[in-house]
């Protein structure tokens, strides 16, 4: 079975400009995470998806922000225009649906770095 | 909110001593809760959970957890460090009644030969 994918590995991009960040999760499984690792600090949620919907984005930072779910399968992140605080690495995770299975499983992460 | 706590934020080791990475938790209901791994320029990777079963849990690669309600802890161990373990530790916690996880600050464990 694959694992959660996420293209690119890196992308380095200069202030204003737009990048977007591509995660595939798990086949079969509903739950879809966004998470950020800005440098020196912790792990931080950014939004959760179940299949096509947006079920809780209260760690987006703001509304340079912009993730989509086509036909809950795969996800974008989209930064636009991006700042120098955007930096960091962003990570994709998956789980199943069922409640008991809070399992995520995480991508490799995008290693985002904007000068 | 649900806060987690790793005590130490590097911790070095010598190869076949114990490792012992620390972690608690804020929440008066016990939460899910999570250990991951970061290996050098790869992703985050599960070594193990608890959700309330048994409250020692056997991980991947030697490790294991015991959850202590009465010390709302949930320690990493491992009984002889190997070089390979030298990774960036993560615990990790859900809520009950959430889906997102609260990651601690991370440790960082070298391993000494």
């Amino acid at each position: 079975e694959a694992g959660v994918t996420q293209f690119p590995s890196h992308s380095v991009i200069e202030k204003g400009q737009t990048v977007t960040l591509r995660c595939d999760p798990i086949s079969g499984h509903d739950n879809l995470y966004w998470y950020r690792r800005v440098m020196g600090k912790e792990i931080k949620f950014l939004l959760h998806f179940v299949k096509e919907s947006k079920q809780d984005e209260s760690g987006m930072p703001n509304n340079r922000f912009l993730a989509e779910r086509t036909g809950g399968t795969y996800s974008t992140l989209k930064v636009q225009p991006a700042e120098l605080e955007d930096s960091g690495v962003y990570f994709c995770a998956s789980s199943h649906a069922s409640g008991t299975q809070r399992t995520q499983y995480f991508g490799p992460g995008t290693r985002l770095l904007v000068l | 909110a649900q806060s987690v706590t790793q005590l130490g934020s590097h911790v070095s080791v010598s190869e076949g001593a114990l490792v012992l990475l620390r972690c608690n938790y804020s929440s008066s209901v016990p939460p899910y809760l999570f250990w991951y791994v970061q290996y050098p320029n790869q992703g985050l990777q599960l070594l193990l959970k608890y959700t309330s079963a048994a409250t020692l849990v056997k991980g991947i690669n030697g490790f294991e957890a015991e959850f202590k309600k009465s010390e709302t802890s949930f320690h990493l161990t491992k009984p002889s460090a190997h070089m390979s373990d030298a990774a960036e530790y993560f615990c990790a916690v859900i809520r009950s009644n959430d889906y997102k996880l609260s990651f601690g600050a991370g440790t960082t464990v070298t391993v000494r030969a």
